[in-house]
C-alpha cells in the first residue's frame, strides 16, 4: 500500500527555521516525484514545488522559489521542506503529494498534512 | 505561467442531480489536467488525470472532459458523499498549478 507520512505539527515563532517531512512506503520511493503543497487557514491549494528523488532534480513554483527549500533523502524514502526564518504569513497546512499518473501531471497519493502556525 | 479559473464558485444541488464544473485555463494546457474533491480536514483526493482519466477507485459517476484551455467534470448523480470543494490542477513546463475550487454544497 502506498502511503506518505508526514511529521507533527510545529508551533514556531516568526524568524526560526523548519524542517518538515515526508516519508513514502509501499512503492519505489527515487523514482517518483514528490511535491508540496500550501493551504493556507481557509483557502485554496497551491503548488510550492516538486523533486524527483532519484536524483534530486528540484523544480520550484515561481512564487515560493527562494523562500523554502525543498529536498529528499532517498536512502530513508523521505523528503523535506524547510524554510530559514519563518513569517507569520507561512502558518498553513503543508501536504505532500506524489506526482504518480499522467506524465506525471497528477498527484495520486497524498500525506495527511502537516499544521504549521508561525506566532510570536 | 498558466492561470486556471474555475466556475461556479459554489454549486448549490440536490442529491441525485448532476453538477457540472468547469476549470478554463489562461492557455492552452497539455494533456495534464487533473480534477480533485476535498473534503473538510481531509487531504485532496484525485478523482481525474489526463482531463478523462478516472484514478484508481474513482465512482463512474465521476467523468471529466476537455481539451486546450476547457475543461469539465461531471458528477452524473451527486452522491450525499460528494459534497465537497473540487479543484482542478494543470502542469505544462514542469509548473503546477491550482484553480481557486468550486464547493459543492447541499441545495
Amino acid at each position: 500500500e502506498v502511503q506518505l507520512v508526514q511529521s507533527g505539527a510545529e508551533v514556531k515563532k516568526p524568524g526560526e527555521s523548519l524542517k518538515i517531512s515526508c516519508k513514502g512506503s509501499g512503492y519505489s520511493f527515487p523514482n517518483y516525484w514528490i511535491g508540496w503543497v500550501r493551504q493556507m487557514p481557509g483557502k485554496g491549494l497551491e503548488w510550492m514545488g516538486i523533486i524527483y528523488p532519484g536524483d534530486s532534480d528540484t523544480r520550484y513554483s515561481p512564487s515560493f522559489q527562494g523562500q523554502v527549500t525543498i529536498s529528499a533523502d532517498k536512502s530513508i524514502s523521505t523528503a523535506y521542506l524547510q524554510w530559514s526564518s519563518l513569517k507569520a504569513s507561512d502558518t498553513a497546512i503543508y501536504y505532500c503529494a506524489r506526482a504518480g499518473l499522467g506524465g506525471p501531471g497528477a498527484f495520486d497519493y497524498w500525506g495527511q498534512g502537516i499544521l504549521v502556525t508561525v506566532s510570536s | 505561467e498558466i492561470v486556471l479559473t474555475q466556475s461556479p464558485a459554489t454549486l448549490s444541488l440536490s442529491p441525485g442531480e448532476r453538477a457540472t464544473l468547469s476549470c478554463r485555463a489562461s492557455q492552452s494546457v497539455s494533456s495534464y489536467l487533473a480534477w480533485y474533491q476535498q473534503k473538510p480536514g481531509q487531504a485532496p483526493r484525485l478523482l481525474i488525470y489526463d482531463a478523462s482519466n478516472r484514478a484508481t477507485g474513482i465512482p463512474a459517476r465521476f467523468s471529466g472532459s476537455g481539451s486546450g484551455t476547457d475543461f469539465t467534470l461531471t458528477i452524473s448523480s451527486l452522491e450525499p458523499e460528494d459534497f465537497a470543494v473540487y479543484y482542478c490542477q494543470q502542469r505544462s513546463n514542469w509548473i503546477f498549478t491550482f484553480g481557486p475550487g468550486t464547493k459543492v454544497d447541499i441545495k
